[in-house]
């Protein structure tokens, strides 16, 4: 089974430092995986993805995710939290034409 | 194009109602999928169209849900006699092929039943 399991529910970050999302993938073939981000009332929107390429993709907004199938790893990192980055995070695995999300990870960031 | 486009923004109905909600996807894509989000939880899969085929519908689709695309553009999404179980954020998403193309997302519609 195609799953994708989001190890924090909630992150609480101090603006400037550095953000990590950890997401955990099951997946019998290599996957296809993304991260989303939705903020309250908006839509999701994609950071980046990672299709067997790089293993360290680059996304927007000063975001990057790096590929461990030894770990079967996908952790989302950024440098310096900004209080924009304050949102819901969801680990998306894409396998069989369709997407599979994780329960989502809530990042606050405080000033 | 905008992009991915779906009416109403919200809903509010009685239990017992049918729903229809609209989904306009990007123009040139061929796949068209749905979600359904409740509060708390990420989006989970209900059904996709390859053009105007339903290729695959969830486990979660109930006997009352009934999807269509007709002429492959934009999508219908009903629900008859509708729950309180069914309040949710409904997404519409669509793509140019597989997974591998990336997927755009629409604002969705918010169900509240009451």
């Amino acid at each position: 089974a195609q799953s994708v399991t989001q190890l924090d529910s909630h992150v609480s970050v101090s603006e400037g430092t550095p953000v990590l999302l950890r997401c955990n993938y099951s997946s019998s073939y290599s996957p296809s995986l993304f991260w989303y981000v939705q903020h309250p009332n908006k839509g999701l929107q994609l950071l980046l993805k990672y299709t067997s390429a790089a293993t360290l993709v680059k996304g927007i907004n000063g975001f990057e995710a790096e590929f461990k199938k030894s770990e079967t790893s996908f952790h989302l990192t950024k440098p310096s939290a900004h209080m924009s980055d304050a949102a819901e995070y969801f680990c998306v695995l894409g396998a069989d034409y369709k997407l599979s999300f994780g329960a989502g990870t809530t990042v606050t960031v405080r000033a | 194009d905008t992009g991915v486009s779906q009416d109403p923004r919200h809903k509010i109905t009685k239990r017992g109602q049918n729903v229809t909600f609209r989904c306009d996807p990007i123009s040139e894509h061929n796949r068209l999928y749905w979600y359904r989000q409740t509060l708390g939880q990420g989006p989970e899969f209900l059904t996709y169209f390859q053009n105007e085929a339903q290729l695959e519908k969830s486990r979660l689709l109930s006997d009352r849900f009934s999807a269509e695309r007709p002429k492959g553009s934009f999508s219908t999404l009903e629900i008859q006699r509708t729950e309180q179980g069914d309040s949710a954020m409904y997404l519409c998403a669509s793509s140019a092929g597989g997974e591998n193309y990336g997927y755009t997302f629409g604002s969705g519609t918010r169900l509240t039943v009451v």
